[in-house]
């Protein structure tokens, strides 16, 4: 079956900080990878999605950048943190375009 | 501008009622169509998917969609407190399509 994983679970930064998340898929080949944020009061927002190693498609312009550097890994990260940036980070994988399953979720929390 | 709507609630019910959950969509070339259950602090979990009008029965969730009135909804039969929980509408547009546009979601509070 297909696991996937998020971390750190909880994150605490000052602003102007860098950030680095990750995910990783197990018991899969070849997903499409998406990055969601969750902010409070507001829905879930697409940030970024890849079909493929390398593949990185940006849905909303911001200080915050995408990279798939194996097939079942992707990386959310920043170079300087805003306090905008708070929120609920969310991975999800599909196989092809349909059902979407996230991982556990990373809160961030910028101070 | 794709959107979906959705009541924010509370919807309140009683336990062993029937909750029933709405969602309407702007997007009449949507294909596909999702309800996710959030309980709080937690991620998404998928319970149900329908791509075809009519419904789609799973233990006692049943999912209904009517694409002519651009209408989906969520029906959860003999409701348990572990149901209270956040319930995401998403909707997939066209064939291929890769985003999943996001209702707000219903809060859900079934009373014991």
């Amino acid at each position: 079956s297909q696991t996937i994983h998020q971390w750190p679970a909880t994150l605490v930064q000052p602003v102007g900080s860098p950030l680095s998340l990750e995910c990783t898929v197990e018991g899969t080949s070849n997903p499409n990878l998406y990055w969601y944020r969750q902010a409070a009061g507001r829905g879930l927002q697409l940030l970024f999605y890849s079909v493929g190693i390398g593949q990185i498609s940006s849905e909303v312009p911001q200080n915050l950048s995408a990279s798939r550097p194996q097939d079942r890994q992707f990386i959310l990260s920043s170079k300087k943190l805003l306090l905008s940036d708070s929120g609920f980070y969310l991975c999800a994988w599909s196989v092809g375009f349909l059902e979407q399953y996230f991982g556990p979720g990373t809160r961030l929390t910028v101070t | 501008q794709k959107e979906v709507e959705q009541n924010s609630g509370p919807l309140s019910v009683p336990e062993g009622a029937i909750a029933s959950l709405n969602c309407t969509y702007s997007d009449r070339g949507s294909q596909s169509f999702f309800w996710y259950r959030q309980y709080s602090g937690k991620s998404p979990e998928l319970i149900m998917s329908i791509y075809s009008n009519g419904d789609k029965e799973d233990g006692r969730f049943t999912a209904q969609l009517n694409k002519a009135s651009q209408y989906v909804s969520l029906l959860i039969r003999d409701s348990q407190p572990s149901d209270s929980a956040t319930y995401l509408c998403a909707v997939l547009s066209g064939a291929g399509s890769y985003q999943l546009t996001f209702g707000k979601g219903t809060k859900l509070s079934v009373i014991p």
